[in-house]
């Protein structure tokens, strides 16, 4: 059964502290690896997709990378506006149509 | 782009009335998703459907919990009788491509938190 488990559950930092969030995943061959963010009283918004290992994908202050096992969300001088829940996700082949499995997320607060 | 849209936003019920939600999807996206997503927890998926069709109801309580997509387009899901662990958000996503996933996923609605005292 696919596993997708993050941590830290929850995570504290000062403005322009840098940090990284982990995505812990077992699923037998990997189609894509998701990462979300999602503020309260809302819906998960997409951030980036990861195919292989090795890939890195940059958005402003964020950067996703991933290996065979675990991907991480590195977080660059982090602001008050990225305080949210990110979730990591990921879909295997054969499962239909992009079904996705995803972690508990980890809630960051980012403190001014 | 419009995005997912759903209502109602919030509903409160007593444990074994009857509850419904809306979604309307993104104009031409065929493939349609219901999450459910518990407080503290990561969404996770209930029913899929592929234009009219089901693709994946494995993880739906189908003695309680029924949904269907007339026309390929809105969707309803509906709880009857709900049950106080039915309490969660109620999360409808659309996707454009059936099969490989693109780079952007899919788009959420803002959801229906629904609250079972």
């Amino acid at each position: 059964e696919d596993q997708v488990t993050q941590s830290p559950e929850a995570l504290r930092l000062q403005e322009g502290e840098s940090s990284s969030l982990n995505c812990s995943y077992t699923v037998s061959g990997l189609r894509g690896l998701f990462w979300y963010r999602q503020d309260p009283g809302k819906g998960p918004e997409f951030l980036f997709t990861l195919y292989s290992a090795g890939e890195e994908k940059e958005k402003e202050r964020l950067k996703a990378t991933l290996t065979k096992k675990e991907s991480f969300l590195h977080i660059t001088a982090p602001k008050p506006e990225d305080s949210a829940t990110y979730l990591c996700a990921v879909q295997r082949p054969g499962q239909g149509a992009q079904k996705l499995v995803f972690g508990q997320g980890t809630r960051l607060t980012i403190n001014p | 782009e419009a995005g997912v849209a759903q209502s109602p936003r919030y509903k409160i019920i007593e444990k074994r009335q009857s509850v419904a939600f809306w979604c309307n999807p993104i104009s031409g996206h065929a493939t349609l998703y219901w999450y459910q997503q518990i407080l503290g927890q990561g969404p996770k998926l209930l029913i899929q459907f592929q234009n009219n069709g089901v693709v994946d109801d494995s993880q739906l309580p189908k003695d309680r919990f029924s949904a269907e997509r007339l026309k390929g387009v809105d969707s309803t899901l509906k709880i009857q009788p709900a049950k106080l662990e039915d309490s969660a958000v109620y999360l409808c996503a659309s996707s454009r491509i059936s099969g490989r996933t693109a780079n952007y996923g899919y788009t959420f609605g803002s959801g229906t938190r629904l609250t079972v005292v």
